[in-house]
């Protein structure tokens, strides 16, 4: 899993409620990110984050939020406004983009989120 | 309509065959393709990555080809073992996009004996 840990490995939620998922790299990358991913489905990025005390909302940003106060933590908050939250999440890290072509992602194990 | 679409959406192989899956893009500007394994439950793993300057790239008993001009890729297993046993997920990138990935769906794989 290429020195990114994802923590809990399943989190189970009740509606109306907000829960945190974590996420930290010991790769030194400066780029983190934060996927979703849903059966019968491509990866679907949520926020990603180029450098510390900065991020940017993905494609389906909606419901979620995130804060990036280390170069090696990355979580992000299910919030209670994301009304299907059930999947599976999955976080990243890479190395700056100096020109992007071979800049490659380094994927965590993953979180299972189940709203009961 | 998804911009990467992959075929078959599933597979089942016996041990020790051959096995190749596709991947047809219509992402633009292109950047680089890569293919990720995903294994149940686990995050992807990279397998290959290509610019659209190189026509193949192997990883020991995987390897990749890339056909730029009709935007179409594959992913060819030899000699499969129960380990192949996983998702195989195409992934293209954009040009200048801030290293976004976009994702294909995914081939299923399924090695018996």
């Amino acid at each position: 899993d290429g020195g990114i840990t994802q923590s809990p490995k399943y989190l189970f939620r009740k509606e109306g409620q907000n829960v945190t998922l974590s996420c930290e790299q010991n790769l030194n990358h400066d780029a983190m990110y934060w996927y979703r991913q849903d059966p019968g489905q491509g990866l679907r990025l949520i926020y990603y984050s180029q450098i510390v005390n900065d991020f940017q909302k993905g494609d389906i940003a909606e419901g979620y939020s995130v804060s990036r106060e280390k170069k090696e933590s990355f979580p992000l908050t299910v919030t209670s406004a994301q009304k299907n939250p059930t999947a599976f999440y999955l976080c990243a890290s890479s190395r700056p983009e100096f020109g992007g072509a071979y800049n490659e992602q380094f994927f965590g194990p993953g979180t299972r989120l189940t709203v009961l | 309509k998804n911009q990467v679409e992959q075929s078959p959406q599933s597979l089942i192989i016996l041990e020790g065959k051959n096995c190749t899956l596709q991947c047809n893009y219509t992402v633009s500007p292109f950047s680089n393709l890569r293919w990720y394994k995903q294994d149940t439950g686990r995050g992807p793993v990279s397998l290959t990555i290509m610019t659209f300057s190189e026509n193949t790239k192997s990883n020991g008993r995987y390897t990749a080809t890339l056909d730029a001009d009709t935007k179409q890729s594959s992913l060819h297993i030899t000699a499969s073992q129960l380990s192949d046993s996983a998702s195989y997920i195409c992934v293209v990138i954009v040009t200048g996009g801030g290293n976004k990935l976009t994702f294909g769906t995914g081939t299923q794989l399924k090695v018996e004996l």
